[in-house]
């Protein structure tokens, strides 16, 4: 049973540029919600997607968006990318009301030059 | 606005030691606390505590939750080089699908 996967593993990207991030949630799960970890720093809840839906937000601009497909696969794009977006962004998957089992991918590292 | 503190934020222990992770929090409507290791990316996940003053134990490693203080410690003995990693504490509110609040955490290094 494959867990959680991310594509790509690492990226480097210009300033101004735009990003999109891939996730494959574990079999099974149907919610998949992003975070973004600074270095150094815990994980910051960017937004869950359910039922194709964005249910929930935390405090990240317009920038950052994203979108769930059919098959509970999701993306997160980024918009007119700044330096501070550098940071390892992690992906984690759970079935509905079985939330507080969530499991991470390995993140995708973005580096923003 | 949730919030999540953790001492210390690195710790240096030789191989045998006893450790103990702090972390306090502050949630509206709490519904649980999770610890996580992050070793190289990925988090994976260590307890979940809902109840006040049930430990939960796993091998060497073990955790409790005070509501009334509102913290929760994580104990690590017989310390292993294994062992090395960010532990991460997060905290859940019950209207909150599932959206995570974590602590800075705190790098554990431990020497042979």
């Amino acid at each position: 049973d494959a867990g959680v996967t991310q594509s790509p593993t690492h990226l480097i990207k210009t300033r101004g540029q735009q990003v999109t991030l891939r996730c494959s949630p574990k079999s099974g799960h149907d919610t998949v919600s992003w975070y973004q970890q600074a270095l150094g720093q815990g994980p910051q809840f960017i937004f869950q997607y359910y039922e194709e839906e964005e249910r929930q937000r935390g405090n990240f601009p317009d920038r950052f968006s994203g979108h769930q497909f059919p098959n509970y696969s999701s993306e997160l794009n980024v918009n007119a990318l700044l330096l501070g977006d550098s940071a390892l962004y992690l992906c984690a998957s759970s079935q509905d009301g079985r939330d507080y089992e969530q499991y991470f991918g390995p993140g995708t590292r973005l580096t923003v030059t | 606005e949730d919030k999540v503190v953790q001492s210390p934020l690195s710790l240096v222990v030789h191989e045998g030691d006893t450790v103990t992770l702090n972390c306090s929090y502050e949630v509206t409507n709490f519904r649980s606390l999770l610890w996580y290791k992050q070793e190289k990316k990925a988090p994976t996940f260590l307890f979940m505590l809902t109840s006040s003053g049930i430990e939960k134990k796993s091998g060497r490693l073990s955790s409790i939750l005070d509501k009334k203080e509102l913290f929760s410690i994580l104990n690590i003995t017989a310390t292993q080089t294994g062992d090395s990693a960010i532990y991460l504490c997060a905290v859940m509110g019950d209207t909150s699908y599932g959206k995570l609040t974590f602590g800075q955490g705190t790098i554990l290094t431990v020497h042979p």
